[in-house]
């Protein structure tokens, strides 16, 4: 299958700084990129849809100024944890579809998943 | 949007009996329907998945089903071992929307 990247996997901060989280396509395009969040023992909660060359689109609550995502190429989005706090603590997980396979069943892929850990 | 219901919360099995984890939606155009496995720490793996078409799939000890018109799929796996401890997810979705995950059963396989 393919394969989605993400790094960095782990990240310590203090509070107030911004932590930058890439997530690439390996070998596939995807104009199409999804980021979520994933608390302790819960399940994945949908933050924002990331399309290549134009804006992200934002799930309900989730601060589109705290979290900003910039999907500037066809294998690369990266989302930007803005002045982070102790409550943004979570696993990060990206996912993209392959563009050129088109259709309506695309599988999604998934990356490795980054834990931040905001002190 | 779309709404997905899981059941149960958490699962416990004897090692070699079956598990049967239960997905409701609510969106009747969703038309795809993964399953993942997600070990701790790690990103969730795809096991199974059904598309709207079909009505079962099977893969070794893993089938899942799907009813379009109650709108609820389920998976079922057989002759459980240790290993599939894990946390399931089922999730779904249509055209280029995104998965909606179900809220994820907690399976534990008891040797």
């Amino acid at each position: 299958g393919a394969v989605v990247s993400q790094h960095p996997s782990r990240v310590i901060c203090k509070s107030g700084t911004s932590v930058k989280i890439e997530c690439r396509s390996l070998d596939f395009q995807a104009t199409t990129m999804f980021w979520y969040r994933q608390f302790p023992k819960q399940s994945l909660m949908l933050m924002a849809t990331s399309n290549e060359g134009s804006k992200a689109t934002y799930e309900q609550g989730v601060e589109k100024d705290k979290f900003l995502i910039n999907h500037a190429s066809l294998t690369l989005s990266t989302l930007t944890v803005t002045s982070a706090h102790p409550e943004d603590s979570s696993f990060y997980i990206c996912s993209a579809r392959e563009t050129e396979r088109g259709g309506l069943y695309n599988e999604q892929f998934f990356g490795p998943g980054t834990r931040l850990t905001v002190l | 949007g779309e709404n997905v219901e899981q059941h149960p919360s958490t699962l416990s099995v004897q090692e070699g009996d079956s598990a049967v984890i239960k997905c409701t939606y609510s969106d009747s155009a969703s038309n795809y329907f993964p399953w993942y496995k997600q070990e701790l720490g790690k990103r969730p793996q795809l096991i199974i998945d059904i598309r709207s078409n079909v009505g079962e799939k099977k893969d070794q000890r893993i089938a899942v089903t799907l009813n379009k018109t109650a709108k609820h799929f389920s998976l079922h796996i057989t002759e459980t071992q240790p290993e599939d401890s894990a946390v399931y997810f089922c999730a779904a979705y249509f055209g280029n929307t995104p998965l909606v995950f179900g809220k994820g059963t907690r399976l534990s396989v008891i040797a």
